[in-house]
Formats: C-alpha cells, sequence, structure tokens
C-alpha cells in the first residue's frame, strides 16, 4: 500500500484567498483524522472521520475551516478565507478501528499563508 | 483537559549511550499511549502503542514504561544509532481524542 497521501505537499497563498488541503486514506480504513502541527501548539486534533461521518470537529478553528469527506477515498480540509495564523504543517492520518488502534500518518502538507 | 508535557525539548547524546524520554500527562483516565516518530519534513511513524492496562512495550532497542497513577511514560532507547535522530512524540489517548506532546528533538552524534 502507498500509505496516506497527502496534496499538496507545500502550498504558498496569499491572505483571503481559498486554501483547499486532500487526503487519501490507506484503502480499507474506516477512521480518518486531520492534524495541525505548529511550534506554539505542537499537534492538535482538527477533526475526524468514521465511515466517512464526521464525529468529532471540536478542534476546528472556526467557521474559516470546514472538511468534507465524500467517499471513504478522499477528504478535503478547506480554509476560506486564509489568514496568516493559518501558516503551518497539516497531516492527515488514518487508521482501522479507530482510537486503540494504529494512526498513519500522511507527509503532512506545509502551508504558508502570506 | 489533558495536558501531555516532554522534557527537555531538545537533547544530544554520543552513539553508543542509552536514550531515556519522559513523557507526563495530566488527566491518569486514559485509554492508550502511543509514542511516536517524527522525522523532519516527514509525517508521524507509530513506535510503541501501551495499553492502559499494560506496564510496558517493548520492540527491539525500544522499550516504552507506562505508569498511569503517576501520569508518566519513559521511553528507553538502548545502544543509540545516529539514525535514531528524530524528534519523539508522545501522544495520550482519551475521551476519543489524541493529546500529543510537543516532541523530544533528538540528536545522536557519532
Amino acid at each position: 500500500d502507498a500509505g496516506v497521501i497527502q496534496s499538496p505537499r507545500h502550498e504558498v497563498t496569499e491572505m483571503g484567498q481559498e486554501v483547499t488541503l486532500r487526503c487519501k486514506p490507506i484503502s480499507g480504513h474506516d477512521y480518518l483524522f486531520w492534524y495541525r502541527q505548529t511550534m506554539m501548539r505542537g499537534l492538535e486534533l482538527l477533526i475526524y472521520f468514521n465511515n466517512n461521518v464526521p464525529i468529532d470537529d471540536s478542534g476546528m478553528p472556526e467557521d474559516r475551516f470546514s472538511a468534507k469527506m465524500p467517499n471513504a477515498s478522499f477528504s478535503t480540509l478547506k480554509i476560506q478565507p486564509s489568514e496568516p495564523r493559518d501558516s503551518a504543517v497539516y497531516f492527515c492520518a488514518s487508521s482501522f478501528g479507530g482510537y486503540g488502534n494504529e494512526q498513519f500518518f500522511g507527509p503532512g502538507t506545509r502551508l504558508t499563508v502570506l | 483537559k489533558q495536558e501531555v508535557t516532554q522534557i527537555p525539548a531538545a537533547l544530544s547524546v554520543p552513539e553508543g549511550e542509552n536514550l531515556v524520554l519522559n513523557c507526563s500527562f495530566t488527566d491518569s483516565a486514559i485509554y492508550n499511549l502511543q509514542w511516536f516518530r517524527q522525522d523532519p519534513g516527514k509525517g508521524l511513524t507509530s513506535l510503541l502503542l501501551i495499553q492502559s492496562s499494560q506496564r510496558e512495550q517493548t520492540s527491539g532497542r525500544l522499550n516504552a514504561s507506562l505508569d498511569k497513577s503517576s501520569g508518566r511514560s519513559t521511553l528507553y532507547i538502548a545502544a543509540s544509532q545516529p539514525g535514531d535522530s528524530a524528534t519523539y512524540l508522545c501522544a495520550v489517548e482519551g475521551n476519543n481524542r489524541l493529546a500529543f506532546g510537543k516532541g523530544n528533538q533528538v540528536v545522536v552524534i557519532p
């Protein structure tokens, strides 16, 4: 298996622009997680899905952030409009069986908002 | 809210020495604890997962212990090698979410 795939790997955009991050989980995994990593706050869970359904989005910082999972093999995290404080590395992870089981992480998307 | 602390933030050791990394957490009502490795510009790789009912887990040169009552875990890496240079993150699962520490950045000097 190719592992969790994320695109793009790097994104540089200007404040106010819409940003869409993409994730393809490992085939057969039924849980998908979006995390954000910054120097100040470390790794934080933003949202997670089970069988394509959002279960907990309490980590989403504000209404500018939205996430979707239209099918078992694809998820997006959208920021609209983007702000400089959104600059971070965004990770997607997937697992089979959810918490208590190993999560497999993608390589991340490094987002820079100017 | 669960708080996970890893001290020191960074450390260097000469090759061959044993590495000891510490993790503490504030809420002992956890489901499990995981240690991850993160290489620069890469994602996280799971190293060891300790269920709340377990005291330790071992994999090769790695050994992780868990003391739930005191809110502590320790990751031991025996006979460190330059390839062990990375950031090691501790994560605690509880209330259906993983809480991460900020990591120990390790450099093994040849």
